[in-house]
């Protein structure tokens, strides 16, 4: 069974600032790692993915991740947030092998301040 | 557009009173998906259907239905609501499981 952990319910960053939030997860097998955002009263967007190849993510707005397979880690950064990034973002696992489930981390916060 | 519709958005309804949410998709995935969101908990699969005819339980499937007769449409229904299914419920769908998934804007239930 895969089970994802966001380690932090909230993060407040000032703009412009940079931000890590992260995520780790568990799986006895290997695993696609997703990271989605979700804004006030909206659904939720795909903000990248990692399925193979380099480790080094791009996602879109300026975000990316890296996966580290020896830390069992996915965690998301940008260099200089802005106020439209605070949102809510959600780290996700699909078993390769099975691939039929999404498990879902709690959520990270982020909540950016002039 | 590509998109996955919800109906009805915002729905308060009473204990007991059978009700279903209505999902539906127009890019000709594969899998769809239901999951609930609530505080703290992120998001928790209830169903999902690798295809047509094809159905299994997610994380938390106690006390709700699902059936896939389209390809396109994948209905959620709780056959008698109770107050601890008051969540925000997101459909999603992808070509298949482990691709990215496309989401719903999301129904608000809301159980008295």
């Amino acid at each position: 069974a895969q089970s994802v952990t966001q380690l932090d319910s909230q993060v407040p960053v000032f703009e412009e600032a940079p931000v890590e939030l992260r995520c780790n997860y568990s799986s006895s097998v290997s695993v696609y790692l997703f990271w989605y955002v979700q804004y006030p009263n909206q659904g939720l967007q795909l903000l990248l993915k990692y399925l193979s190849g380099s480790t080094l993510v791009k996602g879109i707005n300026g975000f990316e991740a890296e996966f580290n397979k020896s830390q069992t880690s996915f965690h998301l950064r940008k260099p200089s947030v802005h106020i439209s990034d605070t949102a809510e973002y959600f780290c996700a696992v699909s078993e390769k092998t099975s691939g039929s489930r999404l498990t879902f981390g709690e959520g990270t916060q982020l909540t950016v301040n002039p | 557009e590509a998109q996955v519709t919800q109906n009805p958005r915002y729905l308060i309804t009473v204990t007991g009173k059978k009700l279903t949410v209505t999902c539906s998709q127009n890019m000709n995935h594969e899998y769809m998906s239901w999951y609930r969101q609530d505080p703290g908990l992120g998001l928790r699969q209830i169903y999902y259907s690798m295809n047509v005819e094809v159905t299994d339980k997610g994380d938390v499937p106690e006390g709700y239905k699902v059936s896939r007769k389209e390809k396109r449409n994948f209905p959620l229904i709780l056959e008698s609501p109770s107050p601890n299914q008051t969540s925000l419920y997101f459909c999603a769908s992808s070509i298949r499981g482990h691709n990215e998934q496309f989401f719903g804007p999301g129904t608000r239930l809301t159980v008295l």
